[in-house]
């Protein structure tokens, strides 16, 4: 079946940027999406990107996508103690598919 | 205010308890779904209505029983279920099965 695969943990020193890496198979998908989920809540849609663009960014979000290769990434410039949490990559199509998640641990 | 909301927020209930979990969505979506998400597998679709319609049901165990009454409304009813179902339940809705979804805060499901 399809599938979407993303690293588990990532640390980074508060001020750096985050890069979380994803990468799927479902070459269809019409959207790649980003979630963030803090403890006790449910999935945040953080930003998404149409299949037949390769950039798109959100104040201190910067989204990539490489179609060919398909993967997917996710920048957090001037990362804060308040974007630790989980961060969840997901590619839709008829149907979306969701990676495991990546932990993203900010040292202050 | 996400829009879409989930009661109650924590259940704990007996193995020969029925109960139901009540999600609610005022964005105007056609689409709503129930997840199960648990430290085994992160975060596992269970079913999928479309237009008030069961479009998608992952082969989920019968003691789960989804109601999608109006296109606003889902319900999962529970019953005789087993302590490996103790997870957060979350529920979702889109505007269309391949739109983004927008999540509710979940329903943290003890069973003992």
């Amino acid at each position: 079946g399809e599938d979407v695969e993303q690293s588990l943990f990532l640390s980074v020193r508060e001020g750096d940027s985050s890069v979380i890496n994803c990468t799927y198979t479902d070459s269809s998908s019409t959207y790649l999406y980003w979630y963030k989920q803090e403890p006790g809540a449910g999935l945040q849609l953080l930003t998404y990107i149409f299949s037949n663009m390769d950039m798109k960014q959100d104040q201190r979000l910067t989204v990539l996508l490489n179609k060919k290769d398909k993967h997917l990434s996710l920048r957090i410039a001037d990362t804060q103690t308040g974007d630790s949490a989980i961060y969840f990559c997901a590619a839709g199509g008829f149907k979306t598919i969701f990676g495991a998640g990546t932990r993203l641990f900010v040292k202050a | 205010e996400t829009g879409v909301t989930q009661t109650p927020r924590h259940l704990v209930m007996g193995m020969t308890n029925k109960k139901s979990l009540k999600c609610e969505q005022h964005l105007g979506h056609n689409a709503m779904y129930w997840y199960k998400q648990s430290a085994k597998k992160p975060l596992e679709l269970m079913f999928v209505y479309s237009l008030e319609e069961r479009v998608e049901n992952n082969s989920v165990p019968s003691r789960f029983s989804p109601e999608c009454p109006n296109s606003s409304h889902l319900f999962l009813h529970l019953h005789t279920l087993q302590p490996e179902d103790s997870a957060l339940y979350l529920c979702a809705s889109s505007r269309g099965t391949d739109q983004p979804q927008h999540f509710g805060d979940g329903t943290r499901l003890s069973i003992l």
